[in-house]
């Protein structure tokens, strides 16, 4: 089964500021045949279901703020918020749709310094 | 307006079952793969099971293969996941989540299943 790792597993950072989180998968799911990251991002909030923001590793979804981006290939990926917002505090998470079970990392908690 | 609404949830004895429901509108529902994931009090994500477009295909994770079963009813616009021999680690919030491709992009509010004697 691949497992996913991320990191750092909470950060806090002044409104303004950039966030990054880290997310590492224990082997490729990089697909050749789509050539995709299957790699994908939520945010959630207490007490709410999670929110996808990317997917295929850098792809926004629709009505998502672009400070939010996402990057990597192969097993190193990397979500941004670029400019910390207050309604940005949240719980993030990878998953990976490469291949059942589709693991999540263990989440990231983004505070306001 | 896309929207998925779990049920059936509730307190149990361990050993029990559940059968959770998650209806849904707003989308042809047999165009989608449909996941269950879950959520243990303070915890992370766990994903638990998937099913194909057609219901020929069922995936599980380990600690809830041969326990779980994931079904689907087009007719009905509904997904279940009938959960048998339940133990207390199964105490979680279940969401449904409608998948496109390689990702989720709807999810449901969730049903808490508690396990416990």
């Amino acid at each position: 089964d691949i497992v996913m790792t991320q990191s750092p597993d909470s950060l806090a950072v002044s409104l303004g500021e950039r966030a990054t989180i880290n997310c590492k998968s224990s082997q490729s799911i990089f697909y050749s045949s789509d050539n995709k990251n299957h790699l994908t991002w939520y945010q959630q909030k207490p007490g709410q279901p999670p929110k996808l923001l990317i997917y295929w590793a850098s792809t926004r979804e629709s009505g998502v703020p672009d400070r939010f981006s996402g990057s990597g290939s192969g097993t190193d990926f990397t979500l941004t918020i670029s400019s910390l917002q207050a309604e940005d505090v949240a719980v993030y998470y990878c998953q990976q749709y490469y291949d059942v079970p589709h693991a999540f990392g263990g989440g990231t908690k983004v505070e306001v310094k | 307006e896309v929207q998925l609404v779990e049920s059936g949830g509730g307190l149990v004895q361990p050993g029990g079952s559940l059968r959770l429901s998650c209806a849904a509108s707003g989308f042809t529902l047999n165009n989608y793969w449909m996941h269950w994931v879950r959520q243990a009090p303070g915890k992370g994500l766990e994903w638990v099971a998937n099913i194909n477009r057609d219901g020929s295909g069922k995936y599980y994770v380990d600690s809830v293969r041969g326990r779980f079963t994931i079904s689907r009813d087009d007719a009905k616009n509904s997904v279940y996941l009938q959960m048998n021999s339940l133990r207390s680690d199964d105490t979680a919030v279940y969401y449904c989540a409608r998948d496109p491709g390689s990702r989720s992009d709807h999810w449901g509010q969730g049903t808490l299943v508690t396990v416990t004697s």
